[in-house]
């Protein structure tokens, strides 16, 4: 089976850097997504990660190390809206399933 | 170019009734997969399947439980005699193909409440 941790919840300030971690255990490991997903609402694709290193795309990066088993997402100039769970998953084992972690809840306050 | 569709949104049963969740995927997407999210929880994959084949239903539960993706048509998932414990939020999601990175487009999901 797979093990996903992440923080439960996080509070950060308007215009501020958060980084929000996942560390993952698993064997066989295909691939790192992280999506978005406001109260609500459908989660959102936000980036995938298979190899080592850091993908930018705008306001957010993400950065995988495998060998670590070790994952974060990088939110830069925080805007209120950012306010939402953050959602970890792996692919692994030769699945094409992703499993997901818990999430974790941003806050962003003024 | 519309997304990933869900209907009811909304949907409100009894205890012992039945109940039908449907999910239209994106244009081009012969994949799709259904998750249960329970509040304060992550998903938890329930099943996948392609049309007219059911290619992986390890997270569904054995009784009560049943998916299908018809040639025509949406997929749907069936929940009979529902329980309390069957009150989540229902997301299906679409994707063109398994293989990479083909990441996956989540619907706006069903809110089931059993009462």
């Amino acid at each position: 089976g797979q093990n996903i941790d992440q923080p439960t919840e996080m509070t950060a300030t308007e215009g501020a850097i958060v980084q929000i971690n996942c560390t993952y255990q698993t064997s066989g490991f295909n691939g790192l997504f992280w999506y978005q997903q406001h109260a609500g609402e459908a989660p959102t694709f936000l980036s995938y990660n298979v190899l080592d290193g850091l993908e930018e795309k705008g306001r957010f990066s993400s950065f995988l190390s495998r060998s670590k088993g070790y994952s974060y997402l990088l939110l830069k100039e925080l805007q209120m809206k950012d306010s939402a769970s953050y959602l970890c998953a792996v692919k692994a084992g030769g699945s094409y399933i992703p499993t997901f972690g818990r999430g974790t809840s941003l806050i962003v306050h003024p | 170019n519309a997304g990933v569709m869900q209907n009811p949104r909304h949907l409100v049963r009894r205890r012992g009734q039945e109940a039908r969740l449907r999910c239209s995927p994106m244009k081009g997407h012969s994949h799709v997969y259904w998750y249960r999210q329970l509040p304060e929880e992550g998903l938890k994959f329930m099943v996948y399947l392609q049309k007219e084949n059911i290619i992986d239903e390890s997270g569904m539960p054995k009784e009560r439980f049943s998916a299908e993706f018809p040639k025509e048509g949406p997929s749907i998932l069936r929940i009979q005699q529902v329980v309390r414990g069957d009150s989540a939020a229902y997301f299906c999601a679409s994707s063109p193909s398994t293989g990479e990175p083909y990441e996956q487009y989540f619907g706006p999901g069903t809110r089931l409440t059993v009462t």
